[in-house]
């Protein structure tokens, strides 16, 4: 299994400019799961996904970020505007729902806004 | 709500010293739990998890952990740690949900 593959591994864009992250989960994981990774605020829910369904999107920090799940094997989180305080490293996680063992991992996506 | 606090937010050691990283959740009902760890770079793996049974439970690379449900903790320790160790690590406790809430990481650094 080639895991949770996330692209791009690095993302260098200008504030104000349209940002795309992608996730492809572990085929047979129905659970989707986008954190964010700062110094300042450690490992952030932003949102999670049930079947391709957004569950739980509290985490989202306003409106220029939104997420999608067009089918199980692809999710996008797209930033519009960006801005220099959304430079973070993104994971992408999946699992089983219901399964207690843990999530996997992506790469992450190192974006930084200049 | 769940919620986790690591208390050590960085821990410097030398080769062969002996690891205890602090882990403490809130939750009122059954938990799991987990510690991940993150090399320098690299994104989140397992380390090793808590559902039920033997409260000390053992992982990779030689860690284990101890679950005290009477201290609502889950205490990450090596007895003697490798400048390999060197990485980020995260204790993390899911509840009915099966959704972690991590906590904020400790940071550990070990000089040859």
């Amino acid at each position: 299994d080639a895991g949770v593959i996330q692209s791009p591994r690095h993302e260098v864009t200008e504030m104000g400019q349209e940002v795309t992250l992608r996730c492809k989960p572990i085929s047979g994981h129905n659970s989707l799961f986008w954190y964010r990774q700062t110094m300042m605020r450690g490992l952030e829910l932003l949102i999670y996904f049930n079947n391709n369904v957004p569950i739980d999107d509290s985490g989202m920090p306003e409106d220029r970020f939104s997420a999608k799940m067009p089918n199980a094997s692809f999710s996008t989180l797209k930033i519009q505007p960006s801005e220099p305080r959304d430079s973070a490293v993104y994971f992408c996680a999946s699992s089983l729902t219901g399964d207690r063992r843990g999530y996997t991992f992506g790469s992450g996506t190192r974006l930084t806004v200049v | 709500a769940q919620s986790v606090s690591q208390h050590n937010h960085h821990v410097i050691l030398s080769e062969a010293a002996s690891l205890e990283l602090g882990c403490n959740y809130s939750y009122g009902g059954t938990v799991n739990l987990f510690w991940y760890v993150q090399y320098p770079g690299q994104h989140l793996q397992l380390l090793l998890k808590y559902f039920s049974g033997d409260p000390l439970v053992k992982g990779i690379k030689g860690f284990e952990a101890e679950f005290i449900k009477s201290k609502f903790s889950f205490n990450l320790r090596k007895p003697s740690v490798q400048w390999s160790d060197t990485a980020e690590y995260f204790c993390a406790v899911s509840g009915g949900s099966y959704i972690p809430t991590f906590g904020r990481g400790t940071s550990l650094i070990v000089h040859p």
